[in-house]
């Protein structure tokens, strides 16, 4: 079985400072791993993917994650938060056909 | 169409009456999923068919739960005696099925139980 772990349900930035959620996940072979964004009352996007490709992964808005086989981890960062960053990120992991999500962390950013 | 769509986008009902949700997925795509989303939590694994039929149905929560998709295009969630613990955001998702690619969602069905 594989879960992931959102550590930090809610994020709060100011704007122009490093955005940075963490995601641990838990799988019994190399995943597949992603990285969603949900804005209010909006399905959910893709922001980025890790598919073993390239350890550091950039995706959409200036954001990116980097793979860490040794720390099972996949955190997302983005160097400078922009107000209009302001959403619901998710990240998931996905097995063959199997796809599960983080709980998600809200982030905030603060003028 | 362009993307993922569902319908209703929002819909309210009594305790005990049955509700029928739709996904209508991207032209070609063999895979389809079901989430349930409760305030605050991220998308809870529901169903996903491959074509017509479902190869995981594990998490449905009870018999009250089924999803067909007939033709192996759009599909459709049905929940029969509804409670207020099932009132959540719903969202389809679908994919080319190809390994490791991204599923791509719909704006979700928002249902109401009062």
């Amino acid at each position: 079985a594989q879960s992931v772990t959102q550590l930090g349900s809610h994020v709060s930035v100011s704007e122009g400072a490093l955005v940075l959620l963490r995601c641990n996940y838990s799988s019994s072979v190399p995943p597949y791993l992603f990285w969603y964004v949900q804005y209010p009352n909006q399905g959910l996007q893709l922001l980025l993917k890790y598919t073993s490709a390239a350890t550091l992964v950039k995706g959409i808005n200036g954001f990116e994650a980097e793979f860490k086989k040794s720390e099972t981890s996949f955190h997302l960062t983005k160097p400078s938060a922009h107000m209009s960053d302001a959403a619901e990120y998710f990240c998931a992991v996905r097995n063959k056909n199997d796809m599960r999500f983080g709980a998600g962390t809200r982030l905030t950013v603060k003028p | 169409g362009a993307g993922v769509s569902q319908t209703p986008s929002n819909k309210v009902t009594e305790k005990g009456k049955y509700v029928e949700l739709r996904c209508d997925p991207i032209s070609g795509h063999t895979a389809l999923y079901w989430y349930r989303q409760s305030l605050g939590q991220g998308p809870e694994f529901l169903i996903y068919f491959q074509g017509t039929g479902a190869a995981d149905d594990s998490g449905l929560p009870n018999d009250r739960f089924f999803a067909v998709r007939p033709e192996g295009s759009v599909s459709t969630l049905k929940i029969q005696r509804t409670e207020r613990g099932d009132s959540a955001v719903y969202l389809c998702a679908s994919s080319s099925g190809t390994s490791g690619g991204e599923l791509f969602f719909g704006e979700g069905s928002r249902l109401t139980v009062l």
